[in-house]
């Protein structure tokens, strides 16, 4: 049974600050990892992806994906209220063909 | 931008009836996905297609059947739409290992 681990939160980070979201996963043949963005009553979105160990950056977004402690992070810098959301941690198996969901963590920032 | 469209946004239909879900795309991407997202249990996949007539059953694919006839659109048919299938169905795709894309989501309400 491949499993995906996130903390529900919620997550309180102030406005400006560094927010976290960590995950965790259990099958080491995985392959690709991503990051979706859900706002309350929207569908997931697409915000980060990574596929090799180490740090990906793409404007205020940061993932960092460690293989060999199955481990994979998403850090959102200079916080804003509307990074307010839920985010949901997948893990991709045959490709990204497959994917499993994370429940997700549920993140607030405080103006 | 990819563009995935779901047919209806909010539904409700009476137990026993035969519930159809469309999925259509314009991007002519291989897969397509069907899931379902329950408070507390996540988004679970239920089927996906890979072909024009191809399909594999995701995690929980009991009560529910899919039709791909032609590449852009894919069908989530509920055989005989019971309380416990109320949801919020959401209908993804990608190509070729890509990221997954998610349409808008319909909100089904069986009563």
């Amino acid at each position: 049974q491949k499993e995906v681990e996130q903390n529900s939160g919620p997550l309180s980070v102030p406005e400006g600050a560094i927010a976290s979201l960590n995950c965790t996963y259990s099958d080491r043949g995985s392959q690709s990892f991503f990051w979706y963005r859900q706002y309350s009553g929207k569908s997931p979105e697409l915000i980060m992806f990574i596929y090799s160990n180490g740090d990906k950056e793409d404007g205020r977004f940061t993932a960092q994906l460690n293989k060999a402690s199955q481990y994979v992070s998403l850090l959102i810098r200079d916080s804003q209220p509307s990074d307010s959301a839920t985010y949901l941690c997948a893990v991709g198996f045959q490709g990204a063909q497959k994917l499993v969901f994370g429940q997700g963590t549920r993140l607030t920032i405080n103006p | 931008d990819v563009k995935v469209t779901q047919s209806s946004r909010y539904l409700v239909k009476r137990t026993g009836e035969k519930v159809f879900l469309e999925c259509v795309q314009d991007m002519d991407h291989e897969n397509m996905f069907w899931y379902r997202q329950d408070p507390g249990l996540g988004l679970r996949l239920i089927y996906f297609s890979y072909d024009v007539k191809m399909k594999e059953k995701g995690d929980i694919p009991e009560g529910y059947s899919v039709s791909r006839e032609k590449k852009e659109r894919f069908s989530l048919i509920l055989e005989s739409a019971s309380t416990n299938q109320t949801s919020m169905y959401l209908c993804a795709l990608s190509g070729s290992n890509q990221p997954q894309h998610f349409g808008d989501g319909t909100r089904l309400s069986i009563l």
